[in-house]
């Protein structure tokens, strides 16, 4: 029972590299989210796809692109890191029918510093 | 600007006793309301939830209630358990095109034996 699924868990890069975060669930959710967590903060939205093809902005979008080519992946990339996007990365997924708690499923989270 | 506080950052309770985790929101229009525990190198777990509809939601130790007209909510657990420490969020529906959450800074909860 996967689940969702992130990769890689722990990653270090210097300043400017690029990088793709993997998420992926085997649930056939339609809705797919990344998050970015900082000590002291809670969960914060950075990106959100609403279905295969499709991808909008949430809180925190600077910095990052995301592409969402197949349904069961949603990709996070840095093109260009910084210090500032040192952080804990959460991808979520969920169906658009019955919100409630049950029905997100969160990823166990990918370790990123930028040095 | 936060929509969803927690003014504790951190609470220490003793084993056995009642622990009260608040959470404190902005918008009287958010309809929904979670809580989620999280503990370290994991991802948030799904706690308990309550509608605006309702003022007080139960499950086994842990009860949610809420008190719309203070905008307030709180998590009670009780007794406390060792296992419940942890970091607790308190989160709302987001709206928009797919509902995302948002989250409050967090309480971590620590419980003494």
């Amino acid at each position: 029972n996967a689940g969702v699924t992130q990769t890689p868990k722990f990653r270090v890069l210097k300043t400017g590299q690029s990088m793709t975060l993997l998420c992926a669930q085997d649930m056939n959710h339609e809705y797919m989210y990344w998050y970015r967590q900082d000590p002291g903060m809670g969960l914060r939205l950075i990106h959100y796809s609403v279905g295969e093809g499709t991808t909008a902005k949430g809180e925190v979008p600077d910095g990052y692109n995301v592409s969402r080519l197949k349904k069961q992946n949603f990709l996070l990339g840095l093109e260009s890191a910084a210090p500032s996007q040192t952080s804990v990365y959460f991808c979520a997924s969920r169906d658009p029918d019955g919100f409630s708690g049950n029905t997100i499923y969160f990823g166990e989270g990918s370790w990123l510093t930028v040095v | 600007d936060q929509q969803v506080k927690q003014n504790s950052p951190s609470l220490s309770v003793q084993e056995g006793r009642i622990s009260i985790l608040n959470c404190d929101y902005t918008n009287s229009m958010f309809d929904y309301f979670l809580w989620y525990k999280k503990y370290p190198a994991e991802g948030p777990t799904f706690l308990i939830s309550i509608s605006s509809i309702k003022d007080k939601n139960e499950d086994g130790r842990f009860t949610v209630f809420l008190n719309k007209s203070a905008k307030h909510l709180s998590l009670h657990i009780v007794p406390s358990q060792p296992g419940d420490s942890a970091v607790y969020f308190c989160a709302t529906r987001s709206g928009g095109g797919a509902d995302g959450l948002t989250f409050g800074k967090g309480t971590h909860l620590i419980i003494q034996p």
